[in-house]
């Protein structure tokens, strides 16, 4: 019984590089979530996707952010040209289809970024 | 006014205690209520949600909503240092996929 599975778990980047964080959902789940969490903050929404479609983006970034689901594979968070304010928590939710699950959102473990 | 206020403490009690961690909303359209728990370094967990106004018991954790008041809480019985974390409530509205956090409160509880 699989949960929400992201790696890597750590990931050091030095300024510029680029970023590639992965997420896979839970086995039934189709929609995922990410979040960022910064110290002395509350998780703050980034971006909702179901399979091949961007639902809702309002909480990324306009620049340098880019999230995929694609139809096979996980789900991808890309941050390009990292800055040291991209430090942070990401994690990765997913939920299942439907009236009934929508309202439950589960976690994975997180990746932690660090940009040098 | 923040949609979701939560104390980020610390809240320090001895083991065995009541706790009681708390979480008030702004948005009368909220109709879910969540209560993750999340350790250091580590994901958040879901504990407890419901979406009526009234408590839900699950073993030593009890989740109250007074939509009326717009105020929920996270009742924990018989304390553990084991419930030393962070916990978050999450408000979501019907027509909604998205929930809204708290900061989380931190709990501290020493043996």
């Amino acid at each position: 019984n699989a949960g929400v599975m992201q790696n890597p778990r750590h990931l050091v980047r030095r300024r510029g590089q680029e970023a590639r964080l992965r997420c896979s959902p839970m086995k039934g789940h189709s929609h995922v979530y990410w979040y960022r969490q910064l110290p002395e903050e509350g998780l703050k929404f980034m971006v909702y996707l179901q399979k091949e479609n961007i639902i809702d983006e309002s909480g990324m970034p306009k620049e340098r952010f880019s999230a995929e689901f694609p139809k096979e594979g996980p789900s991808i968070l890309r941050i390009q040209q990292v800055v040291r304010g991209d430090s942070a928590a990401y994690f990765c939710a997913s939920s299942a289809a439907g009236t009934s699950g929508k309202e439950t959102q589960y976690f994975g473990p997180g990746t932690r970024l660090l940009v040098l | 006014q923040k949609e979701v206020e939560q104390d980020p403490g610390p809240l320090s009690v001895p083991e065995g205690a009541i706790v009681s961690l708390n979480c008030t909303y702004s948005n009368s359209a909220f109709q879910y209520f969540m209560w993750y728990r999340q350790y250091s370094r580590k994901g958040p967990e879901l504990l407890m949600y419901t979406y009526s106004s009234g408590n839900k018991e699950d073993g030593r954790f009890t989740a109250q909503v007074d939509k009326s008041s717009k105020y929920i809480s996270l009742f924990i019985r018989d304390s553990q240092p084991s419930d030393s974390a962070t916990y978050l409530c999450a408000i979501l509205s019907g027509g909604s996929y998205i929930p809204t956090f708290g900061r989380g409160t931190s709990l501290i509880v020493h043996p």
